[in-house]
């Protein structure tokens, strides 16, 4: 089956650090773009990171730039975000996605901030 | 101003059609803009519907009924998802997204309801 699983979310005092994977299945993961995309509790979608195919570009968003980093490993099929200097309003839903349009995505992580 | 404006909420009778908006910042182009709309229900991840940019470039996505399009409305330099036939089902929030300025941008969602 062609399909992202995420883990990695927790419960996680503000100021802490979290990682989050995302093992993809079922399709040539190194010839894709990948990205990260959360929903806050009651929310609506919000794109963070993309990384190229092979890792060599990435581009993240405002909120999140100098916080979090998207990386990954084609010999795991695994894609990753690293999460430092927590906040409560990074509470979410974290899923990741194929970028080409954002034609796949994992069922979720779920991260909480709190103290 | 927001990049992509989506209306909260919309309601519609089963058999009706019912048109979402996605409406573009005014120094975006909806003309030279893909579009990609989602559909996600409670407790689920998005699902990719389609992605529209004219009729010669435009794609559906996997098992998605004939009864989702895409359109423009260039006057209102607006993205449109009509879903004709509205069933039940049909129920849920549906996203916008473009690719603008090397980042992926999400509209806020558009609430369907279906009665």
């Amino acid at each position: 089956d062609v399909q992202l699983v995420e883990s990695g979310g927790a419960l996680v005092q503000p100021g802490g650090s979290l990682r989050l994977s995302c093992e993809a299945s079922g399709f040539t993961f190194s010839g894709y773009w990948m990205s990260w995309v959360r929903q806050g509790p009651g929310k609506g979608l919000e794109w963070l990171a993309d990384i190229s195919e092979d890792g060599s570009e990435r581009n993240s968003g405002d909120s999140v730039k100098g916080r979090f980093t998207i990386s990954r490993d084609n010999a795991k099929k695994s894609l990753y975000l690293q999460m430092n200097s927590l906040r409560v309003e990074d509470t979410a839903v974290y899923y990741c996605a194929r970028s080409s349009g954002f034609n796949l995505w994992g069922q979720g992580t779920v991260v909480t901030v709190s103290a | 101003q927001a990049v992509l404006t989506q209306p909260s909420s919309l309601s519609a009778s089963p058999g009706a059609s019912a048109s979402l908006t996605c409406t573009l910042r005014s120094d975006i182009n909806v003309g030279t803009s893909r579009i990609y709309w989602y559909q996600q229900k409670p407790g689920s991840p998005p699902q990719y519907l389609l992605r529209y940019k004219s009729d010669s470039d435009k794609q559906q996505g996997s098992g998605v009924p004939s009864r989702f399009s895409g359109s423009k409305d260039a006057s209102a330099n607006a993205g449109i998802l009509v879903i004709s036939g509205l069933q039940s089902e049909d129920e849920g929030d549906y996203y916008c997204m473009i690719w603008h300025n090397s980042a992926s941008v999400f509209g806020g969602g558009t609430k369907l309801t279906v009665l």
